[in-house]
């Protein structure tokens, strides 16, 4: 158990519906990513905040957004969802969001199926 | 651009029988390599982190080496349990937390 838990762990929505995945971090951990895995891209890195400022952008889709709260929760906000969205997102934690020494430790993830 | 390939996609061992994975990686400035291991339907599980050339990290079965342009993950007399999906990532120090992860190693152990 890494310590990081994300909900909910299955997610089953319609095409053109927009849905909220949580992710609490490990404690004390300040920074939060964002990952998409996908069986044909593998994991893709979406986001990160840090102490619930942005840090760092990948090539997240206009259609996704998120935020990272004063007690360091994260939610990740998925909308007008189309099939290609369907894919497990992994959330995961460090202590400082620097990278190099910071392990990030990932939790079991929200698996999306858009249909 | 960053770029990090795994190989061989995957690996078929009989149980005992010692191996290597490869990672090589192109970054512009390498801050950390990262092995995980991936169990289907899980998150990602940490393993290893190698900063410089030359060092070389142990746990179990396993040992992680680094040069300035690859990884190896050695596998010692494998068990079944050892079956998973081995991941490597670079952090480049120019792009944040970012982890550019390879596509992955699928390795399955027979006993």
């Amino acid at each position: 158990d890494s310590g990081v838990t994300q909900t909910p762990k299955h997610l089953i929505t319609a095409t053109g519906q927009r849905v909220t995945l949580r992710c609490s971090p490990r404690s004390g951990d300040l920074s939060v990513y964002w990952y998409q895995q996908s069986l044909d891209q593998g994991l893709q890195f979406l986001i990160q905040y840090y102490n619930g400022e942005e840090r760092a952008k990948g090539n997240i889709l206009e259609r996704f957004s998120a935020q990272q709260f004063p007690d360091l929760h994260s939610e990740l906000n998925l909308s007008s969802l189309e099939l290609g969205d369907s894919a497990l997102y992994f959330c995961a934690s460090s202590a400082r969001g620097s990278g190099g020494k910071d392990t990030q430790y990932f939790g079991p993830g929200t698996r999306l199926t858009v249909l | 651009e960053d770029q990090v390939t795994q190989s061989p996609e995957a690996l078929r061992l009989q149980e005992g029988e010692s191996s290597s994975l490869n990672c090589s990686y192109t970054v512009s400035g390498l801050r950390g390599l990262f092995w995980y291991r991936q169990d289907p339907g899980k998150g990602p599980e940490f393993l290893f982190t190698l900063y410089s050339a030359g060092e070389e990290k142990e746990k179990e079965r396993l040992k992680a080496t680094l040069t300035k342009k690859e990884s190896f993950l050695h596998i010692t007399a494998p068990k079944p349990e050892d079956s998973a999906t081995y991941l490597c990532a670079v952090h480049d120090y120019n792009q944040g937390g970012k982890l550019i992860f390879g596509q992955g190693t699928e390795l399955s152990v027979k006993p």
